[in-house]
């Protein structure tokens, strides 16, 4: 299961410091995405990028910060202002940047903030 | 605003039945329907699409079907097996393209 990969799988890290997650793609796709998934509240979208230097915030990105400087690489930050960070966070990938595409998601990364 | 709605949120079957889980969208522009399954501790996963071009998709035991005038797709699992247990979730483009926006996801139990 190559494609997506997102590091580490597991995450702890004490209130108040900020946490970076990393997602790394092989597939030259143009758009990646993050989602948090909570018990019963499904995918929420956070961030997404269609193109390298652009992103654009989803439904959820307060307290979330992220980049594209690379095609490969997308990575997440969780500042301190995320009142509940504790989660599991998927990264995606799409071919195209329409959201008319399947998305292909790396395992994820559970983080938990104590 | 955006929004998709899946039901019913759990669904337990006899291994052999039927499943059907239901999904509607807000924005009609929407062309593009995936559907994915994420088996416990995995990862999501996609089981089969359609687009806006066509009412019905079939792969095996696996059938989409969609109503745009109503704005609703549907996921179709017949002869239901243990292994088809997990949560499925719908999707839809959102305003404006450039994102998919899921279902609250559908946890499907399948009794031998």
């Amino acid at each position: 299961d190559g494609g997506i990969t997102q590091s580490p799988k597991y995450l702890f890290r004490k209130e108040g410091q900020n946490v970076t997650l990393s997602c790394e793609q092989n597939l030259n796709h143009d758009a990646m995405y993050w989602y948090r998934q909570d018990p019963g509240q499904g995918l929420r979208l956070i961030y997404y990028s269609q193109i390298v230097n652009d992103f654009q915030k989803g439904d959820i990105a307060e307290g979330y910060s992220v980049s594209r400087e690379k095609k490969e690489s997308f990575p997440l930050t969780v500042t301190s202002a995320q009142k509940n960070p504790t989660a599991f966070y998927l990264c995606a990938a799409g071919q195209g940047s329409s959201g008319g595409s399947p998305l292909h998601f790396g395992n994820g990364t559970r983080l938990t903030v104590t | 605003g955006e929004n998709v709605e899946q039901h019913p949120s759990t669904l337990s079957v006899q291994e052999g039945d039927s499943a059907v889980i239901k999904c509607t969208y807000s924005d009609s522009a929407s062309n593009y329907f995936p559907w994915y399954k994420q088996e416990l501790g995995k990862r999501p996963q996609l089981i089969i699409d359609i687009r806006s071009n066509v009412g019905e998709k079939k792969d095996q035991r696996i059938a989409v079907t969609l109503n745009k005038t109503a704005k609703h797709f549907s996921l179709h699992i017949t002869e239901t097996q243990p292994e088809d247990s997990a949560v499925y979730f719908c999707a839809a483009p959102g305003f404006q393209g450039g994102k998919l926006i899921f279902g609250q996801g559908t946890e499907l139990s399948v009794k031998p």
